[in-house]
C-alpha cells in the first residue's frame, strides 16, 4: 500500500503557483520524500526530494513540515504543459537493500492548469 | 543524453507468441526494473536487477521473465503472453546515489502492449 496520501484532483491557473500537498505520518527517519509527475501516458518524471530541509531546483521546490509529516510541491509559475498526474513517494535511504530503489506509486493528484 | 530507451513503443501480439521488450540505459546504472500501470492499479513492479546476473521478483512477476547479461540492458521476456498481460509498460534505471541519498528512478518511454 502507497504510503502517501493526496488529493485526486486539483485546478490551477496558469501562471499561478501549484501547490500540490501530501500526507505520509508514517514516515520513518531513513526515507526520503520524491515528487514524480506523468503527463498523459509518457514514462513518470523525476521532480525533486528531500528527506527533512525544503528543497528548489529548476522545476519546483518542496516544502517539508518540521515533523516530517506532509510535504507541499510547488510549481511557480504553472504552464499547460504542467498538466500531469503528480506522484508523493516515500523511499528508504540507500543502504537498504532493493527497497531503497523501489518506488511504490499511489493514485497521485491530477493537476489541470487551466488557461 | 542520458536516457532509458524501450523498444517497441507499441506492440500487438497473439494469445501465446513469444515476445521481448527491450531496455537499454546509456548511465551505467546498476539498478533497473520493469513495472507495468494498468487503469486503477497505478505502477506496479514486475522484476528488478541490483546488477549484472542479479534478478529478482517484484510484486507481480507471474508470466515474465528478464535477464541481465550486461549492465546496459534488462529485456522483459512473456514466454507466452495473455490478454491479461495487455497493459502499458515501463523500464528503469538508478545507481547509488552520493552521501547515502539515493539517485532517482529515471524512466524509459514506455511500451504498449495488446494481447489478443
Amino acid at each position: 500500500d502507497a504510503k502517501t496520501t493526496q488529493p485526486p484532483s486539483m485546478d490551477c491557473a496558469e501562471g499561478r503557483a501549484a501547490n500540490l500537498p501530501c500526507n505520509h505520518s508514517t514516515i520513518s527517519g531513513n526515507e526520503y520524500v520524491y515528487w514524480y509527475r506523468q503527463i498523459h501516458s509518457q514514462g513518470p518524471q523525476y521532480i525533486i526530494h528531500g528527506l527533512k530541509n525544503n528543497e528548489t531546483n529548476e522545476m519546483a521546490s518542496l516544502i517539508i513540515t518540521e515533523d516530517r509529516k506532509s510535504s507541499t510541491l510547488i510549481l511557480p509559475h504553472a504552464t499547460l504543459r504542467d498538466t500531469a498526474v503528480y506522484y508523493c513517494i516515500v523511499r528508504p535511504r540507500f543502504g537498504s537493500g532493493a527497497g531503497s530503489y523501489q518506488l511504490t506509486f499511489g493514485k497521485g493528484t491530477k493537476l489541470s492548469v487551466i488557461p | 543524453e542520458a536516457q532509458v530507451t524501450q523498444n517497441p513503443r507499441y506492440l500487438i501480439t497473439v494469445t501465446g507468441k513469444k515476445l521481448t521488450v527491450t531496455c537499454s540505459q546509456n548511465m551505467n546504472h546498476e539498478y533497473m526494473s520493469w513495472y507495468r500501470q494498468d487503469p486503477g492499479l497505478g505502477l506496479r513492479q514486475i522484476y528488478y536487477s541490483m546488477n549484472v546476473e542479479v534478478t529478482d521478483k517484484g510484486d507481480v512477476p507471474e508470466g515474465y521473465k528478464v535477464s541481465r547479461k550486461e549492465k546496459r540492458n534488462f529485456p522483459l521476456i512473456l514466454e507466452s503472453p495473455s490478454p491479461n498481460q495487455t497493459s502499458l509498460y515501463f523500464c528503469a534505471s538508478s545507481t547509488p546515489g552520493v552521501g547515502g541519498g539515493n539517485s532517482p528512478l529515471h524512466f524509459g518511454n514506455g511500451t504498449r502492449l495488446t494481447v489478443t
